[in-house]
């Protein structure tokens, strides 16, 4: 089966706490991203990576990390920076980054107590 | 800050008539735009998409219109189902990462 896998589903952290989001993709992807989605928003851009070894800031990077050290894999960690960490977090791949469908996983919900 | 926009957040269709949903973008460098439905708790899923060398793209049971002189973007639904029930995204591109707007949500009345 091919796809784009999140875990956990659900993750609960203490305030101060940092805390990583994995996401893995088997479709033999280059690009891939991660989102961020409050209740009734849409999606925000994290960070993108467009090849392995390499990543770019979006438009919401501040208080969060991520590494590319392999094509399948690109972890986000939620920092004790992130002023609001709560939310739905989406991550996704596309073959490229231009001109091309992103295929998303089933997000990860984190709620810092 | 967003350069995408719904003109309606929430639409509510009766079984069996078709849906439109729209959206207006700002980016008139954009040439590449897709729609996606996202069920509750769960991710985005592709629907269609259209580059800007074309007017209108068909798949099964949906439609999308572009305008690129109004920069509007539409999605037709035909024969509206209770499983269409969910938030649709309109998101644009070009040679840079989607850019997603709000959303509309979409209820279908049994």
């Amino acid at each position: 089966d091919g796809g784009i896998t999140q875990s956990p589903k659900y993750l609960f952290r203490k305030e101060g706490q940092n805390v990583t989001l994995s996401c893995e993709q088997n479709l033999n992807h280059d690009a891939m991203y991660w989102y961020r989605q409050d209740p009734g928003q849409g999606l925000r851009l994290i960070y993108y990576s467009q090849i392995v070894n390499d990543f770019q800031k979006g438009d919401i990077a501040e208080g969060y990390s991520v590494s590319r050290e392999k094509k399948e894999s690109f972890p986000l960690t939620v920092t004790s920076a992130q002023k609001n960490p709560t939310a739905f977090y989406l991550c996704a791949s596309s073959m490229t980054s231009a001109y091309n469908e992103q295929f998303f996983g089933p997000g990860t919900r984190l709620t810092v107590l | 800050g967003e350069s995408v926009g719904l003109h309606l957040p929430t639409l509510s269709v009766q079984e069996g008539d078709n849906s439109i949903i729209n959206c207006a973008y700002s980016n008139s460098a954009s040439d590449y735009f897709i729609w996606y439905k996202q069920e509750s708790g769960k991710g985005p899923q592709f629907i269609i998409d259209i580059r800007s060398n074309m007017d209108k793209r068909q798949g099964q049971r949906v439609t999308v219109l572009l305008n690129k002189t109004v920069k509007h973007l539409s999605l037709q639904i035909a024969a509206t189902q209770p499983g269409d029930s969910a938030v649709y995204f309109c998101a644009e591109g070009q040679n840079t990462p989607l850019v997603f707007g709000k959303g509309t949500r979409l209820s279908v009345i049994a």
